[in-house]
């Protein structure tokens, strides 16, 4: 059950455009089409914000989107906002009735 | 309204035990498969374990298979989360989640904390 790797920061203006790897293994995030991933607020619940690799819940912005390419699942976010700075977090099912998350990404907009 | 409420953290010596609850409204709570996940202060979160829908399949991750328990009251409404033997490292935030089809989690509640320390 190892944990899925992600970058610890990313930046960017206003306006502009990041994107947030999640890379895994072919056991998890290349085996499944269970990848999700959460934006959490310092002291707050983390928040659905991508589920089945690319899907979005109602009420996310189309300003987000999700792929994946191999073992790697990434999370794009254009037309970078302010209220957009939060750490964001991928998940995948794992199989064996496990799951495993990524160590979070915190996202800064300068 | 979906709501899910954790209750029972605080602080506990190590190898001491702690049960949590996590109540749920909003939504019929025997239809969904429900999770413990838990965040360590400044860390990522950490998937804990699961439950099907009547309690009768469980999983869990390997730091705390052995010393921790899921279940749940589908009368009350309610799941828990039986811990013993706490070490230092168990120390973290625990969030109760439901759980999509698709294995993502679509309402987490708002966290209790859990402080293993001497």
């Amino acid at each position: 059950q190892s944990a899925l790797t992600q970058p610890p920061s990313v930046s960017g203006s206003p306006g502009q455009s990041v994107t947030i790897s999640c890379t895994g293994a072919s056991s998890d995030v290349g085996a499944y089409d269970s990848v999700s991933w959460y934006q959490q607020y310092p002291g707050k619940a983390p928040k659905l914000f991508i589920y089945d690799v690319y899907m979005r819940p109602s009420g996310v912005h189309d300003r987000f989107s999700g792929s994946r390419s191999g073992n790697t699942a990434s999370l794009t976010i254009s037309g970078l906002q302010a209220e957009d700075e939060a750490d964001y977090h991928c998940c995948s099912y794992a199989g064996r009735d496990t799951w495993v998350f990524g160590g979070g990404t915190k996202l800064t907009v300068l | 309204e979906v709501q899910l409420v954790e209750s029972g953290g605080g602080l506990v010596q190590p190898g001491g035990s702690l049960r949590l609850s996590c109540a749920a409204s909003g939504f019929t709570f025997s239809d969904y498969w429900l999770h413990w996940v838990r965040q360590a202060p400044g860390k990522g979160l950490v998937w804990v374990s699961r439950i099907n829908t009547d309690g009768l399949i469980t999983s869990y991750a390997d730091s705390v298979k052995g010393r921790f328990t899921i279940s749940r009251d589908n009368a009350k409404k309610t799941l828990f989360l039986q811990m013993s033997n706490l070490r230092d490292e168990d120390t973290a935030v625990y969030y109760c989640a439901r759980v999509l089809p698709g294995f993502s989690y679509d309402y987490w509640g708002q966290g209790t904390l859990v402080t293993v320390s001497s």
